[in-house]
């Protein structure tokens, strides 16, 4: 067990919808990234959060937007859902925000146990 | 998006038996990471490395950052059932507030 919670589990929906996930960090990480894995492909970044603001951006559709709340867990919402949305969503934290040049163990991420999201 | 060479991308091989993969990048790193991922389930980190020339290791597990931090390889000795599952390597460009560069995996299976 990371300590990286995610919620819910598995979710089903239909095209247009809009959802949200949730994910609460590991007791004392600042950092939440967000990450989307399709079948049988790696995980692709989508976007970081430090405590409470955002940090780094990377292929995250316009359709998608995320925060970070005072109590440090995330919420990353999805909207007008399409088929190829369907996806494992997962949710990391670190300890610091990864701004180093030099590498740190306050910049490892560990992961939740992900979000499976099925668009019909 | 950018991506580190994970290879291979696949291996079969008989219980017992040594197993090496590597990522490399072209630029450079400051930071490897190595996940291990069961079907459905969230990449469980394995190993880190912070510093070049590092060799670290977890149980049967090892891992070493490159002298020139452009790569990084994961043994694991000795391999069992339980030892399948689908291994990252990760890292992190040296140039700071970057995130995670994931390879694209590589599929183990182990023959019993």
């Amino acid at each position: 067990d990371s300590g990286v919670t995610q919620t819910p589990k598995h979710l089903i929906t239909a095209t247009g919808q809009r959802v949200t996930l949730r994910c609460s960090p590991r007791s004392g990480d600042l950092s939440v990234y967000w990450y989307q894995q399709s079948l049988d492909q790696g995980l692709q970044f989508l976007i970081q959060y430090y405590n409470g603001e955002e940090r780094a951006k990377g292929n995250i559709l316009e359709r998608f937007s995320a925060q970070q709340f005072p109590d440090l867990h995330s919420e990353l919402n999805l909207s007008s859902l399409e088929l190829g949305d369907s996806a494992l969503y997962f949710c990391a934290s670190s300890v610091a925000g990864g701004a180093r040049t030099s590498g740190d163990r306050t910049d490892t991420q560990y992961f939740g146990p992900g979000t499976r999201l099925t668009v019909l | 998006g950018q991506q580190l060479n994970q290879s291979p991308q696949s291996m079969f091989i008989q219980e017992g038996e040594d197993v090496s993969m590597n990522c490399t990048s072209s630029s450079i790193f400051n930071t490897w990471l190595w996940y291990k991922q069961d079907p459905g389930e969230g990449p469980v980190l394995l190993i880190a490395l912070y510093k070049a020339g590092e060799l670290t290791s977890n149980g049967r597990l090892t891992a070493q950052f490159g002298i020139t931090r452009k790569d990084s390889f994961l043994n694991i000795s000795a391999s069992i059932p339980s030892d399948v599952g689908i291994y990252f390597c990760a890292g992190r460009w040296s140039s700071g507030n970057t995130p995670l560069v994931f390879g694209k995996g590589t599929r183990l299976s182990v023959i019993a």
